[in-house]
């Protein structure tokens, strides 16, 4: 069964400072990936996708995530961490338009 | 406009009581969901509706009962819920269920709170 794992559980980070989310999968086929940003209280947003292609995806909010077929990973980046990025983040992989979600990491930014 | 609204945003009720949460998508997509979210852990899908027929059902307790009134609500009837039905519930829609994969977007949610 494909499944989803996020390693790290909370993440601080320094405001200004570089941000990678860690998110592995396990899946026979070709993944589709999505990593969504929920903030307190809230539905979820999609930062960005992969479907096929660059394996380097742009998003929303200047984040970007890499797509490492050989390393089974789909890890989320952002240069420098605004205040306003902290919030729960979650990596998915798509099974037949169904959503298996990663347990989440909380990020907490420090000014 | 890529917007699914849900209605209301808090909802306490007690066990006998009988409650609807509502959501509205307007892009003309034809899957939504009903998920469960209890607090810091994932979303769990409960329902998924396909042109407005039930396709998925995890499982989930009768006294839950989803609708879906036409291609752009989707309704979930409560009835008699435990305290443990506490969570955040969010409806998303998709283009379509089919072979091609389609993001999901997800309303704000309904917070519940049972009694």
């Amino acid at each position: 069964a494909q499944s989803v794992t996020q390693p790290d559980i909370h993440i601080t980070v320094s405001e200004g400072a570089s941000l990678e989310l860690r998110c592995n999968y396990s899946y026979g086929a070709t993944p589709y990936l999505f990593w969504y940003v929920q903030s307190p209280g809230q539905g979820l947003q999609l930062l960005l996708k992969y479907f096929s292609g660059d394996t380097l995806v742009q998003g929303i909010k200047g984040f970007e995530a890499e797509f490492k077929r050989s390393q089974s990973s789909f890890n989320l980046r952002k240069p420098s961490v605004h205040w306003s990025d902290a919030a729960e983040y979650f990596c998915a992989v798509d099974n037949r338009n169904m959503l298996t979600f990663g347990g989440g990491t909380r990020l907490m930014v420090k000014p | 406009d890529t917007e699914v609204t849900q209605t209301p945003k808090h909802l306490v009720m007690g066990m006998t009581n009988k409650k609807s949460l509502k959501c509205e998508q307007h892009m003309g997509h034809r899957a939504m969901y009903w998920y469960k979210q209890k607090a810091k852990k994932p979303p769990e899908l409960m329902f998924v509706y396909s042109y407005e027929k039930l396709s998925i059902n995890e499982s989930v307790p009768s006294r839950f009962s989803p609708e879906c009134p036409n291609s752009s609500l989707l309704n979930l009837h409560l009835h008699a819920l435990q305290p443990e039905d506490s969570a955040l519930y969010l409806c998303a829609s998709s283009q379509a269920i089919s072979g091609a994969p389609y993001e999901q977007y997800f309303g704000p949610g309904t917070r519940l709170t049972v009694t």
